[in-house]
């Protein structure tokens, strides 16, 4: 299996753009994660979906932040305005039924907002 | 949620015994332990989980004493390439997604293994 897919690897745009980040999750795996990394704050988890479902969003830092997963291999992140403080290495991860706390995580997004 | 306390950072030296101990005071009778790797520049990697007393694979020893309020991962013969930060989360993983399980990675410690 290729793993965790993320795509794109590095994203640069400016204040105001609409930014969405794309994951394709294990074949298999039911379970799917979007974290957002900072220098400041760590790694936080900004919601989950369980088979297509969000389950939990409460880490989603506001509403300019929406998650979608529309089937069971690919989910997408969208920033809509997006600004500088949004910048983060963002990372989508999966999971195997009944193993939530074994995930495999992707090789991450980098975004950067000017 | 039962919150986790673990040092911020850490240093060693090539072909040392490393040990992480993380507390988790308010640890649910139903919480598993889990630990993290993670490598500059990529995603964190699963490397062990327990319950109670010891478990060891390829990669690490988790040891958990009788009252599991804390756990220690134990790195042996550490290398250069063990520079990584280390994630200890604890959660009830029977529940899942669709459950109240909610993996919280934190800061993490950052170990620096050197020459």
């Amino acid at each position: 299996d290729a793993g965790v897919i993320q795509s794109p690897r590095h994203e640069v745009t400016e204040m105001g753009q609409e930014v969405t980040l794309r994951c394709k999750p294990i074949s298999g795996h039911n379970s799917l994660f979007w974290y957002r990394q900072t220098m400041m704050r760590g790694l936080e988890l900004l919601i989950y979906f369980n088979n297509n479902v969000p389950i939990d969003d409460s880490g989603m830092p506001e509403d300019r932040f929406s998650a979608k997963m529309p089937n069971a291999s690919f989910s997408t992140l969208k920033i809509q305005p997006s600004e500088p403080r949004d910048s983060a290495v963002y990372f989508c991860a999966s999971s195997s039924p009944g193993v939530a706390y074994e995930q495999y995580f992707g090789p991450g997004t980098r975004l950067t907002v000017t | 949620l039962a919150k986790t306390t673990q040092p911020i950072s850490m240093d060693s030296y090539e072909g040392q015994e490393v040990n992480i101990t993380c507390s988790h005071n308010n640890i649910a009778t139903n919480d598993y332990i889990t630990w993290y790797q993670q490598f500059p520049s990529q995603g964190p990697r699963f490397i062990i989980q327990g319950y109670k007393t010891k478990v060891t694979n390829e990669v690490a020893s988790l040891f958990i004493p009788a009252d599991r309020k804390s756990s220690t991962l134990s790195l042996p013969r550490v290398s250069l390439s063990d520079t990584a930060v280390y994630y200890c989360l604890v959660g009830d993983p029977g529940m899942g997604p669709g459950g109240s399980y909610i993996p919280t990675f934190g800061r993490g410690t950052s170990l620096i293994v050197h020459p």
